[in-house]
């Protein structure tokens, strides 16, 4: 069956980079695209940008400067980089995977982590 | 971006029928979708495209809408519906999600 899981630092200092793993299983990384999707407490998710089956990247303009999206195709990984971190990146990040290609909902859902952002 | 605007709570009782609705600052033609979020799990689809049931999702649950108003609907409501509940739209650059709903039963 489908699954994916986000690994990573739980604890992150302010200025410095987020890095995040995303390790899936049941299906390949050259079929479906994955995307990172993140959630402040209380708060709706927000789509962060997405790594497409064919290796190209898509990012959310509000975070482009920052952010960077890459994939290990033989080890099933997909990585997310982001650089100057401040406190309000702090949520759980969540990597997805649509049902179809391209068409934008996401029906499978890594059980997340949770990143704090503090010195 | 498109801003998805939803009513922050509703509470209603076992066996009512409850609507919930997601006004988008511009069009995005069906391509609306919505999710149940429990806490400490992780979003849950339920209906995609406005109006399609996700796979293993009960027939209580509905969608409708198209443009820029769309609304989920539960019928008749179960104690275990008590959730949050996020629209998602993908048609416009980026994607965006609704601040979310957070339905209480009485």
């Amino acid at each position: 069956q489908v699954q994916l899981k986000e690994s990573g630092p739980g604890l992150v200092q302010p200025s410095e980079t987020l890095s995040l793993t995303c390790t899936v299983s049941g299906f390949s990384l050259t079929s479906y695209s994955v995307s990172w999707v993140r959630q402040p407490s209380g708060k709706g998710p927000e789509w962060m940008g997405r790594m497409w089956y064919d290796g190209d990247t898509a990012y959310n303009s509000a975070l482009k400067s920052r952010l960077s999206i890459s994939r290990d195709t033989s080890k099933n990984q997909v990585f997310l980089k982001m650089n100057s971190l401040q406190t309000d990146d702090t949520g759980t990040y969540y990597c997805t995977r649509e049902a179809y290609g391209g068409y934008g909902w996401f029906a499978y859902w890594g059980q997340g982590t949770l990143v704090t952002v503090s010195s | 971006d498109t801003v998805l605007t939803q009513s922050p709570a509703l509470a209603v009782s076992p066996g009512e029928r409850v609507s919930i609705s997601c006004r988008a600052s511009e069009g995005v033609n069906s391509y609306m979708h919505w999710y149940q979020q429990k806490p400490g799990q992780q979003p849950k689809l339920l209906i995609y495209k406005a109006s399609n049931l996700a796979s293993g999702v009960p027939a209580r649950f509905s969608g409708s809408g198209s443009g820029t108003d769309f609304t989920l609907t539960i019928d008749p409501v179960e104690a275990d519906d008590t959730a949050t509940y996020f629209c998602q739209q993908s048609w416009n650059d980026p994607y965006t999600f609704g601040a979310g709903t957070k339905l209480e039963l009485k």
